[in-house]
């Protein structure tokens, strides 16, 4: 159980642009997905917690306005990264809130590139 | 808050020999904890993972985690290794289902043949 997707998988934009990156829940309805970002040899940092139907909440030191968090269905969580710059450069990855029953609890990734 | 160290940033170790990666966390109650692995430009596999019950609990690959509470610990073992298994390592701590899970900085295992 709890199978999730992203996509796309891997991305580069260019500087100024705006990327915006899916994360699908395919085996089960999702109210809560967890966003994290990874920067090259660092660990997983919690980032955002989507909510359906109410507004994101983000983490000490994030900027809402650049990470849009959009919680669209119960299937459906979108992170766009607006007005990207290099130094947003880096793995972001979705999850839900674990349980017992679940096998897996993370999202295989995006690997976003801003050049 | 909860929260989770690894003290050791890298261990190299001989492939065949016995491995521990060491993991502390700080939660007042019984917290959930994992371990999950991560190859270079992969994504994270679950190797195993503590609710409750059996303190000994073993996951994939070969690997086994004893959850000390009096030490407040979870540490990984495996009794041989492989070269396969050099990757990065992390420990997690979520507080309760249904709930975010705090990783610790990782353990980077290299493995020599």
């Amino acid at each position: 159980g709890a199978v999730v997707s992203q996509h796309p998988s891997w991305v580069i934009c260019k500087s100024g642009t705006s990327v915006k990156i899916e994360c699908r829940s395919l085996d089960f309805q999702a109210t809560t997905m967890f966003w994290y970002r990874q920067f090259p040899k660092q660990s997983l940092m919690l980032m955002a917690t989507s909510n359906e139907g109410s507004k994101a909440t983000y983490e000490q030191g994030v900027e809402k306005d650049k990470f849009l968090i959009n919680h669209a269905s119960l299937t459906l969580s979108t992170l766009t990264v607006t007005s990207a710059h290099p130094e947003d450069s880096s793995f972001y990855i979705c999850s839900p809130p674990y349980k017992d029953s679940y096998e897996q609890y993370f999202g295989p990734g995006t690997r976003l590139t801003v050049t | 808050a909860q929260s989770v160290t690894q003290p050791d940033i890298h261990i190299t170790v001989s492939e065949g020999a016995s491995l521990e990666l060491r993991c502390n966390y700080s939660y007042g109650a019984t917290p959930y904890l994992f371990w999950y692995v991560q190859s270079p430009g992969q994504g994270l596999q679950l190797l195993l993972k503590y609710f409750s019950g059996d303190t000994l609990v073993q996951g994939i690959k070969g690997f086994e985690a004893e959850f000390k509470r009096s030490q407040s610990s979870f540490n990984l073992r495996k009794p041989s290794v492989h070269w396969s298994d050099a990757a990065e390592y992390f420990c997690a701590v979520g507080a309760r289902s249904y709930d975010k899970v705090i990783f610790g900085p990782g353990t980077s295992l290299s493995v020599i043949p």
